[in-house]
């Protein structure tokens, strides 16, 4: 079993339609979760960064954290095309400095 | 501050050849890392650097060889190319997140 599950997709939606992208870990040393956003030929670029459970909120943007389900979630609000790109989940251990990512999600938003 | 630069942007080699990809960062990191994306495999670690002078196995070393110049530098080594190392390298730097460089496209012919 993997340490991050991440759905690959594709995911394809409306424009704006809210979105859920969705990661699942096993290790619960994981102390900090990362959503990167990667558009095609390019590098990952983070999106958003947070160390405890709960909601963190960044425009249209909302990272959630439960880490008693261990469970991740980023929600994108009103979607738009310039959205479409492939989300990857990444998290870090408290002592290593390590990230593990999942396999990315893809996703399209059209007009 | 240009964050993580890589070169070259893309190269062809055919198979056996050798090359190196250069990665560099001016963040003042201490970590840093090679990574390489493959479709529907994600991100696969091949080799990370914890500090200047230290240098360890990710999930896919085989076939590479690294070096930690120094602070700002990390060059990934293909000494004998394979056409299963034709993907996409990625150089990152990590202090409390990663940075990531804008990759170069390698293909083993």
């Amino acid at each position: 079993q993997k340490e991050v599950e991440q759905d690959p997709g594709p995911l394809s939606v409306p424009e704006g339609a809210i979105v859920s992208l969705n990661c699942t870990y096993s290790n619960s040393a994981f102390q900090y979760f990362m959503w990167y956003r990667q558009y095609s030929r390019k590098g990952p670029e983070l999106l958003m960064y947070t160390y405890s459970s709960g909601n963190k909120e960044d425009g249209r943007f909302t990272a959630q954290v439960d880490k008693s389900s261990k469970y991740i979630s980023l929600f994108i609000r009103d979607s738009q095309p310039s959205d479409s790109a492939t989300y990857l989940c990444a998290m870090l251990s408290g002592g290593y400095n390590k990230l593990i990512f999942g396999a990315g999600t893809r996703l399209a938003v059209h007009p | 501050n240009a964050g993580v630069t890589q070169t070259p942007k893309f190269q062809v080699l055919k198979t056996g050849q050798s090359m190196t990809l250069q990665c560099a960062q001016d963040m003042n990191h201490n970590s840093m890392y090679w990574y390489r994306q493959d479709p529907g495999m994600g991100l696969r670690l091949i080799y990370y650097s914890a500090s200047e002078g230290t240098t360890d196995k990710g999930e896919v070393p085989n076939g590479y060889n690294v070096s930690r110049l120094n602070k700002r530098e990390f060059s990934l080594r293909l000494e004998s190319a394979a056409p299963s190392q034709t993907s996409v390298y990625f150089c990152a730097s990590l202090r409390e997140t990663q940075y990531f460089g804008p990759g170069t496209r390698l293909l083993v012919l």
